[in-house]
């Protein structure tokens, strides 16, 4: 059965440093992969998606995401946090043995950067 | 360019009565798929239409169904209703089936009380 899962409930960081929100991953053949952001009262936004080819997946926004198959895992990543990337974070999956499969989204991940 | 729109934007509603959401997907886009998000949880998948017919569903019971018009536009229909349906409803619309990103609607909050 496919799984995601979103290990950490809120992550906060001071502004200008680095951040990461954790995501790791369960599916039957090879994951396909989506990072999306939800600001209060609104829908989900996409940030950046893994299909194939190079690990490094560069988003919207800043945000890169690196899928490592031997942990699979999904990171989501910035080099240096802003206060207006503030919001819930969602790691979404869909595994490709099967046409049928769906996507299937981790809890999420509150991101809370202090001035 | 509209992005997804969805309508209405808040609803509420009775035990037992029947609540229609309505989605337009973003104009080019031909897949549209709906997501019930509960409070402090991800969105769950309900179901998704394509060339007008239900081609994958959740783990959501018959009381949820839907409909795609000819013009991609979808709609969600829910009978019955639950004091445990009440959730932002969420509609995405995708060019096909397959992985291209989906691109969401503001959502339906529906109140059930």
């Amino acid at each position: 059965a496919q799984s995601v899962a979103q290990p950490e409930d809120q992550v906060n960081v001071a502004e200008g440093n680095p951040l990461t929100v954790k995501c790791t991953y369960s599916v039957s053949g090879n994951p396909y992969l989506f990072w999306y952001v939800q600001y209060p009262n609104r829908g989900l936004q996409f940030l950046l998606k893994y299909i194939t080819g190079d690990n490094l997946v560069k988003g919207s926004y800043g945000f890169e995401a690196e899928f490592n198959k031997s942990q699979t895992s999904f990171h989501l990543k910035k080099p240096s946090a802003l206060v207006s990337d503030s919001a819930l974070y969602f790691c979404a999956v869909r595994g490709s043995y099967s046409s049928a499969s769906k996507i299937i989204f981790g809890s999420g991940t509150r991101l809370s950067i202090r001035p | 360019d509209a992005g997804v729109t969805q309508s209405p934007t808040h609803l509420i509603k009775t035990r037992g009565q029947q609540v229609t959401l309505r989605c337009s997907p973003k104009s080019g886009h031909d897949t549209v798929s709906w997501y019930q998000q509960a409070l402090g949880q991800g969105p769950q998948f309900i179901f998704q239409y394509y060339e007008e017919e239900e081609r994958q569903r959740g783990n959501f019971p018959d009381r949820f169904s839907g409909h795609q018009f000819p013009n991609y536009s979808s709609e969600l229909n829910v009978n019955a209703l639950l004091l445990g349906d009440s959730a932002l409803y969420l509609c995405a619309s995708s060019l096909g089936t397959s992985n291209n990103e989906q691109f969401f609607g503001p959502g339906t909050r529906l109140t059930v009380l």
